[in-house]
């Protein structure tokens, strides 16, 4: 079955606490992004991936870092997360050069206290 | 897409009724647009999509429409049902001329009144 999957689904954690949500994706997409959503806010884009080793930053990329060393995963890092933090997380991924739809994971739900 | 606050429009419509969700987009040079459905818990789902090139398109159901003179893009539903609650987003993708980012409206809450 196509899929992005996620993980963890959530997580609670405290202020300055390093944490790693992981993303992978089994349709052999090139493009992967991370989004969080807010309350009346939409989806705001964090970091997409065109391809293995290259990402660039999307409207909110501060406070979070990624790496793509590999297609098929796309983790997010949070060095010191704060609670400005606290979203729900979605990544995606589609096919290049981003004319198709992209397929979200299930969401990742992050508390920071 | 606007950013609309911390209130999501809502939209209230009886069941076999049309729906039509509306969005503003925000950059004239963006070249695909896509309709997302967001049901509770859940990441967003695919709908339907349409390139610059074209004012509409249809698919099962559901209609987009897009008029680039006023950067304004709708969702029709035909029909809808009471498992077309969600929420729906549209987005628009900037692709070669904007850096390969998407960027998503604040969203529409969909009710549907049986």
């Amino acid at each position: 079955e196509a899929q992005v999957t996620q993980n963890p689904r959530y997580l609670i954690t405290v202020t300055g606490k390093k944490l790693t949500v992981t993303c992978s994706q089994n349709m052999n997409h090139e493009y992967m992004s991370w989004y969080r959503q807010d309350p009346g806010l939409g989806l705001r884009q964090i970091y997409y991936s065109m391809n293995v080793e290259v990402t660039d930053k999307g409207d909110v990329p501060e406070g979070y870092k990624v790496s793509r060393k590999e297609k098929r995963n796309f983790p997010l890092i949070l060095e010191s997360p704060s609670p400005n933090q606290t979203s729900l997380y979605f990544c995606a991924s589609s096919n290049p050069p981003l004319m198709d739809t992209q397929y979200f994971g299930p969401g990742t739900r992050l508390t920071v206290l | 897409g606007e950013s609309v606050g911390l209130h999501l429009p809502t939209l209230s419509v009886q069941e076999g009724d049309n729906s039509i969700i509306n969005c503003a987009y925000s950059n004239s040079a963006s070249d695909y647009f896509i309709w997302y459905k967001q049901e509770s818990g859940k990441g967003p789902q695919f709908i339907i999509d349409i390139r610059s090139n074209m004012d509409k398109r249809q698919g099962q159901r559901v209609t987009v429409l897009l008029n680039k003179t006023v950067k304004h893009l709708s969702l029709q539903i035909a029909a809808t049902q009471p498992g077309d609650s969600a929420v729906y987003f549209c987005a628009e993708n900037k692709g070669n001329t904007g850096g390969f980012k998407t960027i998503f409206g604040a969203g529409t809450r969909l009710f549907v009144k049986a």
